[in-house]
């Protein structure tokens, strides 16, 4: 089966807390991509990182990070010093050479109180 | 390049009306995907092509959704007729093979 689960569906946090969003994916082709996008309350989906499976070197770019683990089928997000900004709707997603179509998860809605 | 163009932003409809939905891909993309988006299912892929071509529509509901895509950029989503269990937000979005998907700012459905 090829599939993302995002297992938590709302967080809530106070701005400047650390905050790590999961994603755990399935997928028997051994070529396949993963995404991150944001989806902000305006509604809009926003792409903010590729990685592929032959890729596993993690990634950050200013307060975000990526672990990527093919171990454990994981592609974790982390945002540092989290911001009001930072509040939105975030889909982990898949896509698998042997279809080339894009499966998302169920989203994870992350709050940012002040 | 103005990104994935979709039309109409808002459509409200009657029950029993057909509805088409119309999405521009980036110029040079060779697959194009529609989704929609409800808070009970998510963001579910509909159906998508490649080179004009459907290559997946399993996640078309019933046959009361169709989509064509008659040249590399100009795709349409019809729902004839509309039900309110159809209101949703729906997504085109386009993207060459290994690349990420870029998304059209979506078409808001309500039907009454």
């Amino acid at each position: 089966a090829q599939k993302v689960t995002q297992a938590q569906t709302e967080i809530s946090v106070v701005e400047k807390e650390d905050v790590t969003l999961d994603c755990v994916y399935e997928t028997r082709d051994t070529t396949y991509y993963l995404f991150w996008y944001k989806q902000p309350p305006s509604g809009e989906l926003v792409f903010l990182i590729r990685r592929n499976s032959f890729d596993e070197q993690n990634e950050i770019s200013g307060r975000y990070s990526w672990n990527f683990q093919k171990s454990t089928s994981s592609f974790n997000f982390t945002i540092t010093a989290s911001q009001v900004v930072d509040s939105a709707v975030y889909f982990c997603a898949l896509r698998y050479s042997s279809a080339s179509k894009i499966i998302f998860g169920s989203g994870t809605r992350l709050s940012i109180r002040p | 390049d103005a990104g994935v163009i979709q039309s109409p932003r808002h459509e409200v409809t009657e029950m029993g009306q057909e509805v088409t939905l119309r999405c521009k891909p980036i110029s040079g993309h060779d697959y194009l995907f529609w989704y929609r988006q409800t808070m009970m299912r998510g963001l579910e892929l509909l159906i998508y092509f490649n080179n004009n071509v459907p290559i997946d529509d399993s996640g078309m509901p019933e046959d009361r959704f169709s989509a064509k895509m008659p040249n590399a950029s100009f795709s349409t989503l019809k729902i004839q007729p509309s039900e309110p269990r159809d209101s949703a937000v729906y997504f085109c979005a386009s993207s060459l093979w290994d690349t990420e998907a870029f998304f059209g700012q979506g078409t808001r459905l309500t039907v009454v």
